[in-house]
């Protein structure tokens, strides 16, 4: 079966500190993988995605970096923390769903780690 | 840019009525628009996928209507049930990347 893995649930970290905040995905492979984050009462910002491994595509300059070290991993780092850092993280990989006469994906969600910057 | 709209405030509404949850967009014509749900706390689920050459498409409970002339997505959820209380996201395809709007609140009340 296709399951996303993503971990910690919760993290406290002080300003100025790293992050690495892991996911991986089972049951297929050479997935697209994503990274969003989502500020209290705000939207899903994407963060990055992920073709393949050692393909990274960044949409917004920001303090946080990327990497994808195997097909089914996926991590979010930061070697030093601010408060606008803090939000729910969440990692996704798309799904594809075949139509009558198209194809197109959704995207699976992982549990999140809500991320807190003091 | 493109943008995407849902309404910020939460609708609430009495158990049993259709609930009906607009997303409007602009600066773009979409292959294709979903609708997820989230709870509190955990990632977003998927609902429905409505294809731009589709008006509406059905669920259960759940309807989607996708009109591109008026660049909007309508999300109905018939019989509501407090079950049903979540947020509910559009999401837009841009390029093969998904673009979340920020959400609308439901709560249905018993």
């Amino acid at each position: 079966s296709q399951t996303i893995h993503q971990w910690p649930a919760t993290l406290v970290q002080p300003v100025g500190s790293p992050l690495s905040l892991e996911c991986t995905v089972e049951g297929t492979s050479n997935p697209n993988l994503y990274w969003y984050r989502q500020a209290a009462g705000r939207g899903l910002q994407l963060l990055f995605y992920s073709v393949g491994i050692g393909q990274i595509s960044s949409e917004v300059p920001q303090n946080l970096s990327a990497s994808r070290p195997q097909d089914r991993q996926f991590i979010l780092s930061s070697k030093k923390l601010l408060l606008s850092d803090s939000g729910f993280y969440l990692c996704a990989w798309s799904v594809l769903m075949f139509g009558p006469t198209t194809s197109n994906e959704k995207l699976l969600f992982g549990s999140g780690t809500q991320l807190s910057v003091l | 840019s493109q943008k995407i709209e849902q309404n910020s405030e939460a609708l609430n509404i009495q158990e049993g009525k259709t609930a009906t949850l607009t997303c409007n967009y602009t600066n773009y014509s979409p292959a294709y628009l979903q609708w997820y749900r989230q709870d509190p706390g955990r990632g977003p689920v998927f609902l429905l996928l409505i294809r731009e050459n589709e008006k509406e498409k059905r669920k259960e409970r759940l309807k989607v209507t996708f009109d591109t002339t008026l660049k909007q997505s309508l999300f109905h959820i018939t019989a509501s049930q407090p079950a049903d209380s979540a947020t509910y996201l559009c999401a837009l395809d841009m390029s093969g990347k998904l673009i979340f709007g920020q959400g609308t609140t439901l709560q249905v009340k018993p």
